[in-house]
């Protein structure tokens, strides 16, 4: 079975500045990969996912971008960083029945 | 699009039977699935129920009946470990008969009493 690892677990950044958050994958090969945000009290909003190195779908426009340099590695980033952009952030494998194998989550908080 | 719809808070007691709908609106269907989320960590997967009917894991239960856009998620023999979110989330095929990801629905928060 696949493992989602996520890092940091928590990060506190100033507006305006750049984020970088990094996700791996263990346990299976050429996965499909996922990014979600979760404000407080709300559902998951799917923002990117990724069917194989390189290739990005982005769900919802936003201040948001992926990128995908190796088959086990999904990685978020944002050159300047808003308030919005607070919230829980989740990577995402997929299993047999595109069931989402979550990470531990990135707790964001812009200030 | 996708509309999904689950209650926002649900309580119970330790013991007792709880059981939490969601019902959607989409244009295709493709499968719906139950994620158990507790306070400050990550979804965990519960159920997929694609057929109508009755799918049965351990103490918990999903039912789905596609022609009512409904299905249901049935706790049994309720625990304190049991209060957590419950997300009900489906997926849907495009106009081109592509399956799109998942929606989630908002959540029911639900709080087991002693």
């Amino acid at each position: 079975s696949q493992t989602i690892h996520q890092w940091p677990a928590t990060l506190v950044q100033p507006v305006g500045s750049p984020l970088s958050l990094e996700c791996t994958v263990e346990g299976t090969s050429n996965p499909n990969l996922y990014w979600y945000r979760q404000a407080a009290g709300r559902g998951l909003q799917l923002l990117f996912y990724s069917v194989g190195i390189g290739q990005i779908s982005s769900e919802v426009p936003q201040n948001l971008s992926a990128s995908r340099p190796q088959d086990r590695q999904f990685i978020l980033s944002s050159k300047k960083l808003l308030l919005s952009d607070s919230g829980f952030y989740l990577c995402a494998g997929a299993g047999q029945v595109d069931e989402q194998f979550f990470g531990p989550g990135t707790r964001l908080t812009v200030l | 699009g996708q509309n999904i719809d689950q209650p926002t808070e649900m309580t119970a007691t330790e013991g007792a039977i709880v059981q939490i709908n969601c019902t959607y609106q989409t244009s295709g269907f493709n499968g719906l699935f139950w994620y158990q989320q507790h306070a400050g960590e990550a979804p965990t997967f519960l159920s997929y129920n694609v057929l109508d009917g009755l799918e049965e894991k351990g103490r918990f239960s999903s039912f789905l009946s596609r022609s009512k856009g409904y299905s249901y998620l049935l706790l049994k023999e309720l625990q304190m470990k049991d209060s957590a979110s419950y997300l009900c989330a489906v997926r849907d095929y495009d106009s081109s008969g592509s399956a799109r990801q998942l929606t989630f629905g908002s959540g029911t928060q639900l709080t087991v009493l002693p």
